[in-house]
């Protein structure tokens, strides 16, 4: 089974200050992994995703993520917040081969402060 | 590009009855459409997997005669609550993807409020 651990449940930081969102993931094989946005009562937004090749991933608005395989984690960052970041937080994963669905994490609610 | 619609945004109605709401893949054909619900505070849970012109594939503890879904095109996708009851209200999800290694797009969600 394919599991993902986003472990904080908000992250806050101070506008200008670089931000860390924490995921870990399980899957059986290599993991397509993914990071998501949601704004209050609107859908999903996707901002990014690894496959395979760079360990360093760069996304929408700025953000980037690391996979690191030995510790099976996919951390978001992004080096200077902006107070518009400020949103629920997704990470997600499925395995690479074959066909199986996402698994979200729980989410991570960001505050950034002006 | 990978625009997914979904509507209505909102919907507020009597216990009793049964609600429609559609997804669409504006400037893309969706292989596979997902439909979510999402409760407050908490992530998304996948309630099922719907393939064009083949029946969906409800995760389990999801009634499918209480969900119904259509997959009707490549761009098109109903979700039809029968007979809802308050406690079906929450927040409603589709996504689609054009392919098993294409990102999910997701619509801007559906409100439902069952009085």
């Amino acid at each position: 089974a394919q599991s993902v651990a986003q472990p904080e449940d908000q992250v806050n930081v101070a506008e200008g200050n670089p931000l860390t969102v924490k995921c870990t993931y399980s899957v059986s094989g290599n993991p397509y992994l993914f990071w998501y946005v949601q704004y209050p009562n609107r859908g999903l937004q996707f901002l990014l995703k690894y496959i395979t090749g760079d360990n360093l991933v760069k996304g929408s608005y700025g953000f980037e993520a690391e996979f690191n395989k030995s510790q099976t984690s996919f951390h978001l960052k992004k080096p200077s917040a902006l107070v518009s970041d400020s949103a629920l937080y997704f990470c997600a994963v499925r395995a690479l081969k074959g066909y199986s669905t996402l698994t979200f994490g729980k989410g991570t609610m960001l505050l950034v402060s002006p | 590009g990978a625009v997914v619609s979904q509507h209505p945004s909102r919907v507020i109605c009597k216990s009793g009855t049964s609600v429609k709401i559609e997804c669409r893949s504006l400037d893309f054909q969706a292989t596979t459409m997902f439909w979510y619900r999402q409760f407050p505070k908490q992530s998304l849970m996948l309630m099922a997997t719907s393939n064009e012109g083949s029946k969906a594939t409800y995760e389990q503890g999801v009634e499918k005669d209480k969900f119904l879904i259509n997959h009707a095109s490549l761009t098109l996708s109903t979700l039809t609550v029968t007979s809802a009851h308050p406690e079906d209200s929450s927040f409603y999800i589709c996504s689609a993807t054009a392919g098993v290694n294409q990102p999910q797009h997701f619509g801007d969600g559906t409100r439902l409020s069952i009085l």
